[in-house]
């Protein structure tokens, strides 16, 4: 069975600082894996999507995350951190095989400290 | 132009009432799902719907359900209010199996 695993509920970063948020996945065939974001009171907006092409996905925002399939990672990153950066963070993973369902992480909530 | 729409946007209610969650969506697909998440902002599926068939039902109790009345259209009936049912509850659609899916802004709903 698919599974996410995003590692820290909460991680704190100064603004102006490396941005790096754990995702790691299980999957028996090659997936797409995603990431999304959310506001607060908002709904979930994707930030980028890996769809087994070029295995650097850049997304929205300056965020850009890196598919390694021998660690079975797709971590997030963002070179500075902006306060506008401070929201909820998911990762989930498809495998495509007929159930249109994403599996999701549990979320990481990012806060930035001026 | 809103591409998943959800009203209402906040709901308060009592236990044991009777209350409906609509949804629509501008963006052509054929997919749509409900989503439950709780105050540890956990994203549990629901239902998924694609063109107007149930593709996914979680356990849900059934005092919860779904009607697609279109493709544009996800509706969500909830029977008999409990006080775990206060949750957001979001909508989203997406073109395909594996495709982004595209949510709208939530449904707040507090059961008293």
């Amino acid at each position: 069975a698919q599974s996410v695993t995003q590692l820290g509920s909460h991680v704190s970063v100064s603004e102006g600082a490396l941005v790096l948020l754990r995702c790691n996945y299980s999957s028996s065939v090659p997936p797409y894996l995603f990431w999304y974001v959310q506001y607060p009171n908002q709904g979930l907006q994707l930030l980028l999507k890996y769809t087994s092409a070029a295995t650097l996905v850049k997304g929205i925002n300056g965020f850009e995350a890196e598919f390694k399939k021998s660690e079975t990672s797709f971590h997030l990153t963002k070179p500075s951190a902006h306060m506008s950066d401070a929201a909820e963070y998911f990762c989930a993973v498809s495998d495509r095989g007929g159930n249109y369902q994403l599996i999701w992480g549990a979320g990481t909530k990012l806060i930035i400290k001026p | 132009d809103t591409a998943v729409s959800q009203t209402p946007k906040y709901l308060v209610t009592q236990m044991g009432n009777d209350k409906s969650i609509k949804c629509e969506q501008n963006l052509g697909h054929d997919t749509m799902y409900w989503y439950k998440q709780d105050s540890k902002k956990f994203l549990k599926i629901m239902f998924s719907y694609n063109n107007k068939e149930l593709i996914i039902n979680e356990t849900v109790p059934n005092r919860f359900s779904p009607k697609s009345p279109d493709k544009a259209h996800l509706n969500l009936h909830i029977n008999s209010l409990e006080l775990g049912d206060s949750a957001v509850y979001f909508c989203a659609s997406s073109q395909g199996d594996g495709e982004t899916q595209y949510f709208g802004p939530g449904t707040r709903l507090l059961v008293l």
